[in-house]
């Protein structure tokens, strides 16, 4: 078990070009998160997958935001048109579907993007 | 709505000092709530968590209880030194979410001197 690997680990983009980032959770992980942290801040909320099933998503995820995670196992976060505002530490987390007192979330160490 | 609270940083402390990182929340229902810590360059690490009033979280010399009346999850530790340099952050996970997301404070930077 290696942990949740996230790549590529920075991406500079100039703006308004499109930008993909995968997660690989734990295995047999069946929760995935992705939230966005931007300087000085704690990590906020984007969406949520059970499976291969997106559940929730945030309001901070703008229609130029798209996620998914085929057969439930690695995730991609796809960014079109990319503003100077995207610029962000983008994690991702997984977790087992146990009870909500108990489950625990792995955070993956981000992918910095820039936006130019 | 569900929110977190942190004292601001940094907090800058001499090695073996005693520290205290406060947090508060605010949420519907009996949160469970966390600590996590993220070193430089690596991701967040859960620290510790307690998922009931009056539990003690407890990790690497690392404590912190959950109380109800006042709403808090404070951070403490008898002895830092200097590799608890660290970012800290704060976390609540309400039951009454089905999806279980975290919601975190803004972080509290840590420097111990030597």
């Amino acid at each position: 078990d290696t942990g949740v690997s996230q790549d590529p680990r920075h991406k500079i983009t100039k703006r308004g070009q499109n930008v993909t980032f995968r997660c690989d959770p734990i295995s047999e992980h069946n929760r995935l998160y992705w939230y966005r942290q931007t300087l000085g801040q704690g990590p906020e909320f984007l969406t949520y997958f059970q499976n291969e099933a997106q559940l929730e998503k945030s309001r901070l995820l703008s229609d130029r935001f798209s996620a998914e995670r085929p057969k439930g196992s690695f995730s991609t976060l796809e960014i079109q048109r990319t503003e100077q505002g995207d610029s962000a530490m983008y994690l991702c987390a997984s977790s087992n579907s146990g009870r909500a007192s108990t489950d625990t979330q792995y955070f993956g160490p981000g992918t910095r993007l820039t936006v130019l | 709505g569900n929110s977190v609270t942190q004292m601001e940083g940094p907090v800058t402390l001499s090695e073996e000092a005693f520290l205290t990182i406060n947090c508060t929340y605010t949420a519907t229902g009996y949160p469970s709530l966390f600590w996590y810590v993220q070193y430089p360059g690596e991701g967040l690490q859960l620290l510790l968590k307690a998922t009931k009033a009056d539990d003690k979280g407890s990790n690497k010399g690392f404590e912190a209880t959950y109380r109800k009346e006042t709403t808090s999850f404070h951070l403490e530790k008898g002895s830092v030194q200097v590799s608890d340099s660290a970012v800290y952050f704060c976390a609540l996970r309400s039951l009454m979410d089905s999806s279980y997301k975290l919601i975190f404070g803004s972080g509290t930077r840590l420097l111990v001197r030597p």
